[in-house]
């Protein structure tokens, strides 16, 4: 059981270019969502989905763009990168919201 | 909107002797509310939760909540700290319907040998 499995696991990007940062569970979770981790500032949520087809914007959507295609899948497309968007993003999946978030093991983000 | 805060960055506690990190939250109703726990250049992992029922949780790795309505705080507790439990701590909350959790900034604790 893989649990939630984030690609890659690091990257350096430079200003204006673009990349996907790719994330999947195997546990047949509706509920996925994308946060990124700032030292000292702990998580902010940037998008989320409640099901295939549905997504919805979070606290710090702006710069970003997420699909949702399949149960499995919910990749997080980072257009024109930014040096504000360096920081370390997790994927998380639940089976409801009454039960904890597994989270993938990150992907630590550098834009130069 | 829902809120949490954690007011210490940094507890320090000695092996053996028992720990407490501190969270207060807000929510326009009944709160869901959670403990994370990272490990160094690892994700986080879910400790335990309170939704309804006891006011006492317990969870893993001998961690338990306490859940108080009045004072609107849910303190992470261990009778006994271990120097494996040095990590950083995030306490969580979420209102009710399909709204995603909000999380603290953490709180890293370190258990001193």
């Amino acid at each position: 059981n893989a649990g939630v499995t984030q690609t890659p696991k690091f990257r350096i990007l430079k200003i204006g270019q673009s990349m996907t940062l790719q994330c999947t569970q195997d546990m047949n979770h509706n509920y996925m969502y994308w946060y990124r981790q700032d030292p000292g500032m702990g998580l902010k949520l940037i998008y989320y989905s409640v099901g295939a087809g549905i997504t919805d914007k979070g606290e710090v959507p702006n710069g970003y763009n997420v699909s949702r295609s399949t149960t499995e899948d919910f990749p997080l497309r980072l257009e024109l990168a930014a040096p504000s968007q360096t920081s370390v993003y997790f994927c998380a999946s639940t089976r409801g919201q009454n039960y904890g978030y597994t989270f993938g093991s990150g992907t630590r983000l550098t834009v130069v | 909107a829902q809120s949490v805060a954690q007011p210490e960055d940094q507890v320090n506690v000695a092996e053996g002797n028992p720990l407490t990190v501190k969270c207060t939250y807000s929510v326009s109703g009944n709160p869901y509310l959670f403990w994370y726990v990272q490990y160094p250049n690892r994700g986080l992992q879910f400790l335990l939760k309170y939704i309804t029922g006891d006011n006492l949780v317990k969870g893993s790795y001998g961690f338990e909540a306490e859940f108080n309505k009045s004072q609107t705080s849910f303190h992470l507790k261990k009778p006994s700290a271990l120097v494996s439990d040095s990590a950083l701590y995030f306490c969580a909350v979420r209102d009710v319907g399909n709204t995603p959790l909000v999380f603290g900034k953490g709180t890293r604790l370190s258990v001193i040998a």
